[in-house]
Order: C-alpha cells, then structure tokens, then sequence
C-alpha cells in the first residue's frame, strides 16, 4: 500500500540554525510533492510545490529537494526563527485526478 | 483573497444523529477534499471530489457520505453519528483541471463532538 513517513513527530532547534525535515515515500511515483505549514487549530497553508524534474526549490528562507531515485524529500529552513514554530506536512498526489494524501507530520519548535 | 468556508467552528452532536458539515469555495476549483484529523495519526483523506456529482472514497469512507451538487459545495455526512467520529474535520480545494495539480487551500476546520 501507498505510505508517507516524515522522519519524526518532533523535532527541536536553537534559533538561527537550519531545520531539516525529511519526507520519504513508498509506492507511489508523483509528479509533485507538496509541504504545508499548520499551527494548532487551524488548517494547513501551503508553502512549496516542487516537480519530478525539479531538485530543488527556494521561496526566502525555505528550501526542498526532490530526489526520486531515493524517494525522499527534504524541507530546509535556514535562520530558523522562533515564528517557525509549527507541525510541517508533506503532500504527495496518487492519481492523475489530484487525490492528495498527507504524512502525518513533523512538529517544529525553535526556542531562543 | 481565496477562500474555503466550513458552516461550523465548534460541533457538538448525539451519537446516532444525522450531521451535515457543509464546506463552500470561491475559487471554482475542480477538486475538493474532506479530511479527518487525529492527534498522532494526521490527516486522513475521507472523501474526495474532481467535479460535479463525481466522488471517490478516501482512506476512511466508512460511516460517511458526501455530496457535490454545485462546483462550489461539498458536503461531508456522517449517517448516524458515533463518538469514535469525534475529530477535526478540514475541507480542502485544489484547482485540478486536466490531471494538472496545484496547491490545497483548506478550511479552518470543524471540531465535532460526538456525545
């Protein structure tokens, strides 16, 4: 069956170092792959869509690469900021119709 | 701005009541979603939508059904509602015309209790 795993439920930093999430999938050959940000009691808000063909991506401070052969991506924030704080969710779609399953989550927390 | 709107905040309802969770977008998306989510077991697909009146099951159909009857409504159902359906529930729309994909834009979510 198809499954997303985000390599942890949490994960703590000082501020000001990288955070790094991973997002590694089985079963599935997308053609994106997403990541979301959600702070408690609200809903997820996209933050970067990346393609097959693409390795890598930036939008400010974040980063994501795409490595197909080793079906995994990984989320970068650079000069992580207590404001970053907050569970981050990789998407992936399993059919052409845009069906989109999520991983469960990595929880962000920066401290001072 | 786009927008996804769901009816409720905060829910609370009787075990073995009919519960509508209503969920509208202006965005004339193609696609809509409706999750489930649970601490430790994150968002779980229930029921997803490409068009008008067409639907598939998600992960966790059971003890749901959903209605699209315009584009920009999609309606989650629980038929006799039970307390293990106690959950934030979260919409989502995504624009999918074609197979192309593009960004979920999600509700603020409901919290139903079910008592």
């Amino acid at each position: 069956s198809q499954k997303i795993e985000q390599n942890s439920e949490a994960l703590n930093i000082q501020e000001g170092k990288t955070a790094t999430l991973t997002c590694n999938y089985t079963n599935y050959s997308p053609a994106y792959l997403q990541w979301y940000r959600q702070d408690p009691g609200r809903g997820p808000v996209f933050l970067l869509l990346i393609r097959e063909n693409e390795k890598e991506k930036r939008k400010e401070r974040l980063k994501v690469t795409f490595d197909t052969t080793l079906k995994q991506s990984l989320f970068h924030i650079t000069a992580s900021q207590p404001a970053d704080s907050a569970t981050y969710l990789c998407a992936l779609e399993s059919s052409t119709l845009g069906r989109l399953y999520f991983g469960r989550g990595t929880q962000l927390t920066v401290w001072p | 701005d786009v927008k996804v709107t769901q009816s409720s905040r905060y829910l609370v309802k009787r075990t073995g009541e009919k519960v509508f969770l209503e969920c509208v977008q202006d965005m004339d998306h193609e696609n809509m979603f409706w999750y489930r989510q649970d601490p430790g077991l994150g968002l779980r697909l229930i029921y997803f939508s490409y068009d008008v009146k067409m639907k598939e099951k998600g992960d966790i159909p059971e003890g749901y059904s959903v209605s699209r009857e315009k584009k920009e409504r999609f309606s989650l159902i629980l038929e006799s509602a039970s307390t293990n359906q106690t959950s934030m529930y979260l919409c989502a729309s995504s624009l999918g015309a074609g197979g192309i994909s593009a960004e979920a834009f999600f509700g603020q979510g409901t919290r139903l209790t079910v008592v």
